[in-house]
Order: structure tokens, then C-alpha cells, then sequence
């Protein structure tokens, strides 16, 4: 089955820095989404990047997907307390019908 | 997009009790899915959840423990069956859009406590 890794676990930045989180997948992938969740809350759709080297931006927040590499990487720029919360990956999986594999998700809290 | 709503929002429920969770869509999606999240853990799907016929169950599922019910295509229920603490978690419907982007949308999940 699929595993999809995801670095760092969590991030401590200072508001106005920059940060870059990581997901790495085991297979293939057939397609990378990126969701936020506010802690014990639902996921807020981000972004769903489909092909290799494809690049999407929403606000400060910008996705590529390295399709050889199995990776995607999420960046955010000057980073703002309303960016904090639980980022998670989910990958496509091949054959069940569009359903994901998620990673464990990275927790990101924005110091003033 | 699609909005998708969940009721109730959250519960709390004695062991051994059934709670039966709606998720509507505010539009028409071709695919719906249930997934849980226990406490301090990623998504794990349950099932998809299949317009017309009997839902498709992830391993560790079974139909008899999570009843699925998708009578129409902005509607499901996902009925969590004889409950125990190992049942608290929070149970997420998500949905796929129908314009060919594959974007999916999730609701905002159902938090159940069985004591």
C-alpha cells in the first residue's frame, strides 16, 4: 500500500518567515492534494497538483509537484498567525475510485 | 467547489448505541467517501460510498460495524453500529466534484465520544 511522509512533523516560524513542508510518496503518484485542518475541525481544500513539475499558488501558499521525485512541497511565504494549523497531504490512490491516502500531516504554529 | 455539511456536529453516545451521520453536498458529486481520524491521527477511509448500490468497504471495515447509505447523489449517511471508546474518533464525508477537475471537499466532521 501506499505510504506518503511527510516532513517536518512540526514547525515553530516566526510571523513573516518562510517555510517549506514536504510529502513524499512511496508509489506513484497520480495526484497530490493539499489540505489544511484547524485543530479538530474539517480539512479546507488547498490545492491538487496532477502533473509532474505542475506548480499552483493560492495567496502565499505555492505547491509543486516533482513527479519523478514521488514529492510535493508545500511553501509559505510570510508566514501570518491565520496560516497556522495541520497540513495534511493526500495522494490519489490508483484503484479505488479517487479515494486518498493521507500523511500524518504537519502542525505549523506562526510565533508573533 | 462544493460545500458539504455534516450532522450532528458532534455527540456524545453511551456504548453499545448506533448514531447515524448525514453529510450533505450542496451540489451534485460523483463520488462520496467516509473517512475517520482517531485522536492525534491522520485520515483513514472507511468506504466509498456508492450512488444506488451497497458502499465499497476498506479493509478493517465491515458493512454490519458502519452501515453506508447513499440514496441520491448530494446525500449519505454513515451509521456507526453497537459503539465502544474505541469508536471515538472524528468521521469526515468527503465528496469529488463533478467537472472533471478532481478536486474533492471535505465536510467539517462529526466528533463522537463513546463512553
Amino acid at each position: 500500500s501506499q505510504e506518503l511522509e511527510q516532513s517536518p512533523q512540526s514547525l515553530i516560524v516566526q510571523e513573516g518567515k518562510n517555510l517549506t513542508i514536504n510529502c513524499t510518496s512511496s508509489k506513484t503518484l497520480y495526484g497530490l492534494y493539499w489540505y489544511k485542518q484547524k485543530y479538530g475541525e474539517g480539512l479546507i481544500f488547498l490545492m491538487m497538483l496532477q502533473k509532474g513539475g505542475e506548480e499552483k499558488s493560492h495567496e502565499k501558499i505555492t505547491a509543486k509537484l516533482d513527479e519523478k521525485k514521488q514529492q510535493s512541497s508545500l511553501h509559505i511565504t510570510a508566514s501570518q498567525p491565520s496560516h497556522a494549523g495541520i497540513y495534511l497531504c493526500g495522494a490519489l490512490r490508483a484503484n479505488s475510485g479517487y479515494a486518498l491516502n493521507f500523511g500524518k500531516g504537519t502542525s505549523l504554529l506562526v510565533t508573533p | 467547489s462544493a460545500v458539504i455539511s455534516q450532522k450532528p456536529s458532534r455527540d456524545i453516545c453511551q456504548r453499545g448505541t448506533s448514531l447515524t451521520i448525514q453529510c450533505q453536498v450542496d451540489s451534485q458529486v460523483t463520488m462520496m467517501f467516509w473517512y475517520r481520524q482517531q485522536p492525534g491521527q491522520s485520515l483513514t477511509l472507511i468506504a466509498t460510498a456508492n450512488q444506488g448500490s451497497e458502499a465499497t468497504y476498506e479493509s478493517g471495515f465491515v458493512i454490519d460495524k458502519f452501515p453506508i447509505s447513499r440514496p441520491n447523489l448530494t446525500f449519505s449517511t454513515l451509521t456507526v453500529s453497537n459503539m465502544s471508546p474505541e469508536d471515538s474518533s472524528i468521521y469526515l464525508c468527503s465528496a469529488q466534484t463533478s467537472s472533471g477537475s478532481y478536486e474533492q471537499y471535505f465536510g467539517p466532521g462529526t466528533r463522537l465520544t463513546v463512553t
